[in-house]
């Protein structure tokens, strides 16, 4: 299975700032796919990220609040803009491995303060 | 939208207890089950995919049972260590790669 490093582990930031977190894969893959867990909540997705295309957002997420680039079949990023608290949560990437599910990034824990 | 439901939320057992906890989904249009186990800091990690009523996997201390008539997955634990403090989520896809994650369990073995 596909193997997806992701950056940053964590970050503290302060509100009104921004956060790029990035994924780089090992395996050329055709969707990555961007998840959100707030405390307490269950992992939502926000977005899909297509290469050569723009990326499809689930609802409640928009694209000025979550810009995503999708420059190749192994890399992606996502930007959190304009923080707040609200948007302290763990941030995974992830791809599919078929039948399996997913394969996930190791996380980022945001803390805005 | 699948709702997707885990309980409890968490739990704290001793080392060498038995554990088990539950995931319910929705028994229509039913795809299949799938579990994660998600220590701090990692990845989450695929533990089972269930696609059929009465299913039954087992890996190593941990095993997995569906009822997709119900709508029910029990996840069990036996003689839990501190190794399997974790969360543990149940995700169902709705078709497609959409899934929907329920919020977890999470398990502290106390050694």
């Amino acid at each position: 299975s596909a193997v997806i490093s992701q950056k940053p582990s964590r970050d503290i930031c302060q509100r009104g700032t921004s956060l790029t977190i990035q994924c780089q894969v090992d395996s050329q893959v055709t969707m990555m796919f961007w998840y959100r867990q707030q405390p307490g909540q269950s992992l939502t997705l926000i977005a899909t990220a297509n290469q050569g295309s723009e990326a499809t957002y689930e609802s409640g997420f928009v694209i000025d609040k979550f810009p995503i680039s999708r420059p190749n079949l192994t890399f992606s990023t996502l930007t959190v803009s304009n923080m707040s608290p609200e948007d302290s949560s763990i941030y995974l990437c992830s791809v599919p491995q078929g039948p399996y599910g997913y394969t996930f990034g190791s996380g980022t824990r945001l803390t805005v303060v | 939208i699948l709702n997707v439901e885990q309980s409890p939320q968490s739990l704290h057992v001793q080392e060498g207890d038995s554990t088990n906890f539950t995931c319910s989904f929705p028994s229509s249009n039913f795809y299949a089950l799938h579990w994660y186990r998600w220590e701090t800091a990692k990845s989450p990690e695929a533990l089972f995919v269930m696609t059929l009523n009465g299913d039954e996997k087992k890996k190593g201390r941990i095993s997995a049972t569906l009822n997709t008539k119900e709508g029910y997955s029990y996840l069990y634990i036996k003689g839990s260590q501190p190794e399997d403090s974790a969360t543990y989520l149940c995700a169902s896809p709705a078709g497609g790669n959409q899934f929907y994650f329920g919020t977890g369990t999470s398990l502290t073995v106390i050694p």
